[in-house]
């Protein structure tokens, strides 16, 4: 099955930074999606983005599907932002299939 | 719109017991999907759903069965609980037309014993 790489585990960083999160896959995929998982454990969709870039506020998102990664820009980062960033993927119209990644656990620091 | 809402938010159970976690979304999505939260492990599908009536297995489907005689509703049912089924469950629905986006419910944190 498709395996799904996140890096970095973890990260801190000082309110303000900016940072970047990378998901790597080993499949050709047409679903990805990036989740935000609050301290809470509630999961958030941020970004669906099988391909190309987006932005949402202080939030971006790049999927370059045929190299197979995606990336999560975090600019000017709050302590809001503190939580597990997951990246998940599959096949387009699999039913909801969605293989996760293990997250990365970011702390925010004031 | 609810959402995605999930009864009960905390349960305990004996080995051997069993027990139905609920799913209802609002949103007319088709599919549904159970997933297990593990730490240190992401996300496991359990199973999941195309549509009222069609089911089907996801990566840990052992020791758990589910049904969907509607669209709103996905229950899953924990047969005879273990302590390896001590996890956080997720429900989450989407919809094929679209962008495939998946809503998450709040999660039931359930603990055997």
């Amino acid at each position: 099955g498709i395996q799904v790489e996140q890096s970095p585990p973890d990260l801190i960083l000082q309110e303000g930074a900016n940072s970047t999160l990378r998901c790597n896959f080993s499949d050709s995929v047409n679903n990805l999606q990036w989740f935000h998982q609050n301290p809470w454990g509630q999961l958030i969709n941020l970004f669906y983005i099988p391909s190309g870039t987006k932005q949402n506020g202080r939030l971006s998102a790049t999927t370059v599907a045929t190299e197979r990664y995606s990336l999560l820009y975090i600019s000017s980062s709050q302590t809001t932002d503190s939580g597990v960033y997951f990246c998940a993927v599959g096949l387009y119209n699999q039913g909801g299939k969605l293989i996760f990644g293990q997250g990365t656990e970011l702390s925010v620091k004031p | 719109n609810a959402g995605v809402t999930q009864t009960p938010k905390f349960q305990v159970l004996k080995t051997g017991q069993s027990m139905t976690l609920q799913c209802a979304q609002d949103m007319n999505h088709e599919y549904m999907s159970w997933y297990r939260q593990d730490p240190g492990m992401g996300l496991r599908l359990i199973h999941y759903s195309v549509g009222a009536g069609i089911t089907d297995q996801g990566e840990v489907p052992n020791g758990y069965n589910v049904s969907r005689s509607t669209t709103e509703d996905f229950p899953l049912r924990l047969l005879s609980a273990a302590p390896s089924q001590t996890s956080v469950y997720f429900c989450a629905s989407s919809s094929p037309s679209g962008p495939d986006t998946q809503y998450f419910g709040p999660g039931t944190r359930l603990t055997v014993l």
